[in-house]
């Protein structure tokens, strides 16, 4: 149970396209969901909360017109990166939590983004 | 949010006891802790959680004392495959406000 996926695991796009990532939780329902960068070597660093139905919240430092963020049911969020620049290339993780069990997250595989 | 402070690197042999302690003396009264593995290119794994004692499950022990500044991961028997970064994490998740924030982890080398 609690599984999380992301659709695409990899991606590779020229400078100044949009590139869409999906996050599914596959056997519950996901009241929230997170979205992280994690840079090489580095560890994960948040990037917004979404809850479903509602606007994200971002942290401070992210742009909420180049990234964003869709939670339109207790499935699916989506991360949009607008205008990708190389700088943008990075991991993408997300991750879900139910109203069931707020307490733990649960983590998808990831998405490699290039940006050439 | 409650900060976490781990040591950077471990390294262990195969067939080892590896104990990783977090320190989090900001830890609020609502706050879980949670340990989670992360492999290279991988999305983190959840181990394990606990609020408070000890808490054991079928691939790790946590042990937390009785005023929860702190918590240590216990992992029987290491294995090369359990060569990692464990992640000490805490905070409360509670609908629309709760939010993890990593920090920079414990990575385990373990070698044969």
């Amino acid at each position: 149970g609690a599984v999380v996926s992301q659709h695409p695991s990899w991606v590779i796009c020229k400078s100044g396209t949009s590139v869409k990532i999906e996050c599914r939780s596959l056997d519950f329902q996901a009241t929230t969901m997170f979205w992280y960068r994690q840079f090489p070597k580095q560890s994960l660093m948040l990037m917004a909360t979404s809850n479903e139905g509602s606007k994200a919240t971002y942290e401070q430092g992210v742009e909420k017109d180049k990234f964003l963020i869709n939670h339109a049911s207790l499935t699916l969020s989506t991360l949009t990166v607008t205008s990708a620049h190389p700088e943008d290339s990075s991991f993408y993780i997300c991750s879900a939590s139910s109203a069931g069990k707020a307490d733990t997250q649960y983590f998808g595989p990831g998405t490699r983004l290039t940006v050439l | 949010l409650a900060k976490t402070t781990q040591p950077i690197s471990m390294d262990s042999y195969e067939g080892q006891e590896v104990n990783i302690t977090c320190s989090h003396n900001n830890i609020a009264t609502n706050d879980y802790i949670t340990w989670y593995q992360q492999f290279p290119s991988q999305g983190p794994r959840f181990i394990i959680q606990g609020y408070k004692t000890k808490v054991t499950n079928e691939v790790a022990s946590l042990f937390i004392p009785a005023d929860r500044k702190s918590s240590t991961l216990s992992l029987p028997r290491v294995s090369l495959s359990d060569t990692a970064v464990y992640y000490c994490l805490v905070g409360l998740l509670s609908g629309n406000t709760g939010k993890l924030i990593f920090g920079q982890g414990t990575t385990l080398q373990v070698k044969p």
